[in-house]
């Protein structure tokens, strides 16, 4: 299983742009990175899914480089209602594959 | 709206007690997993089913068993509960695509 490894915590103010790297140094050919946004109390949500170069949706941007060993959640303008914890997620997405591994997150407090 | 539940949001169990966590999603999905969540260790994967009656152990299966009959329901057991299993669990279901959806979790005390 890939392991990855993200900073514990950061800290923003409202209306920056916020980038949470998470490193995956034995990412394998076949793994996929998913990142994924906890509220307190509730279930994790999907944010945004990749494999290589840049992926944007209506949320976040993914940049993951060419040797896809990192990879990096960029959020714009960020609000109050952004404070939340942020998992990265490396592993095969293959019919019946549970390689899926959840890091210890990132804690992201927005400041007025 | 992939919808995913889980039968309590909080329990409160006894030392010994065999617990059943149920779990029910509305989407047809064939792959269901149990993950439980302590502070600072983030989510830990129980156990993982990809069919009926198909299971695989996870990261920390010891001390949990889990039960699939039915597609759309993954039961997470207890046999005989301690303090150390007191958690936050979580179930999850997703289909051969990237998303995983979660349901709300349960909290559960064993004193």
């Amino acid at each position: 299983l890939a392991k990855t490894t993200q900073p514990i915590s950061m800290d923003s103010y409202e209306g920056q742009e916020v980038n949470i790297t998470c490193s995956h140094n034995n990412i394998a050919t076949n793994d996929y990175i998913t990142w994924y946004q906890q509220f307190p109390s509730q279930g994790p949500r999907f944010i945004i899914q990749g494999y290589k170069t840049k992926v944007t949706n209506e949320v976040a941007s993914l940049f993951i480089p060419a040797d896809r060993k990192s990879s990096t959640l960029s959020l714009p303008r960020v609000s109050l209602s952004d404070t939340a914890v942020y998992y990265c997620l490396v592993g095969d997405l293959g019919a019946g594959s549970y390689q899926l591994t959840f890091g210890k997150g990132t804690k992201l407090s927005v400041i007025p | 709206d992939v919808k995913v539940t889980q039968s309590s949001r909080y329990l409160v169990k006894r030392t010994g007690e065999k617990v059943f966590l149920e779990c029910v999603q509305d989407m047809d999905h064939e792959n269901m997993f149990w993950y439980r969540q302590d502070p600072g260790l983030g989510l830990r994967l129980i156990y993982f089913s990809y069919d009926v009656k198909m299971k695989e152990k996870g990261d920390i299966p010891e001390g949990y068993s889990v039960s699939r009959e039915k597609k759309e329901r993954f039961s997470l057991i207890l046999e005989s509960a301690s303090t150390n299993q007191t958690s936050m669990y979580l179930c999850a279901s997703r289909t051969n695509s990237y998303e995983q959806y979660f349901g709300p979790g349960t909290r559960l005390t064993v004193t």
